[in-house]
């Protein structure tokens, strides 16, 4: 069974911060992606990150694959309130299996202004 | 907007009630899929179908019983819940051959009595 570490579960800082949110694995996967989930809304896709050691970068939104593939992060400059939302990571496991995605618990942040 | 949309966005019922979640994606897409997603728990597959036939039951109770007539629609039909499957439940699409780049509806929040 594939597994994702989401950490923290929560983060609640002042706008104009910096943070940053790990996923973490054991296994393999080929491909992660981050989503962001408001309230009352479905999760909406951010980015997917294939290669081991890419980096993305979405605006302030900044997304690392691990080398080795099993682990992720997500870096915000400058947070904005704009920003408040659960985080979740997603994993795909090798193979072809259509919306095989092992979620993270996600993370919850909370932006002060 | 994300093109996948669900009815009812709320819904309370008794645990013999017998109702159904609803699910029209608007994206052309093959392959549609329900989550489930409680607090504190990463979200769960539930069920998978690609062309409209069934290709993943992630040992879901026979409570919960899926319907897919064709590649836009899918219905989750509900009979006798227990109130833990109060639950946001998620209906998804993605492109069939389109790796694993899915969809997800709003959801529907589901309260059982």
């Amino acid at each position: 069974t594939q597994l994702l570490e989401q950490s923290p579960q929560f983060l609640s800082i002042q706008e104009g911060e910096n943070l940053t949110v790990y996923c973490n694995s054991s296994s393999v996967f080929s491909s992660l992606q981050w989503y962001r989930q408001e309230p009352g809304e479905g999760p909406v896709l951010l980015v997917t990150v294939v290669t081991g050691g890419e980096v993305k970068k979405l605006k302030r939104l900044t997304f690392q694959f691990g080398d080795a593939r099993k682990d992720s992060s997500l870096h915000i400059t400058a947070a904005q309130p704009g920003d408040t939302g659960l985080y979740l990571c997603a994993g795909v496991g090798g193979g072809t299996s259509y919306g095989k995605l092992t979620f993270g618990q996600g993370t919850i942040l909370t932006v002060h202004p | 907007e994300t093109g996948v949309t669900q009815t009812p966005r709320h819904l309370v019922m008794g645990m013999t009630n017998k109702k159904s979640l609803k699910c029209e994606q608007h994206l052309g897409h093959n392959a549609m899929y329900w989550y489930k997603q409680s607090a504190k728990k990463p979200l769960e597959l539930m069920f998978v179908y690609n062309f409209k036939e069934q290709t993943e039951n992630n040992s879901v109770p026979s409570r919960f019983s899926p319907e897919c007539p064709n590649s836009s629609h899918l219905f989750l039909h509900l009979h006798t819940l227990q109130p833990e499957d109060s639950a946001l439940y998620l209906c998804a699409s993605s492109l069939t051959g389109d790796g694993n780049t899915i969809y997800f509806g709003e959801g529907s929040w589901l309260t059982v009595v």
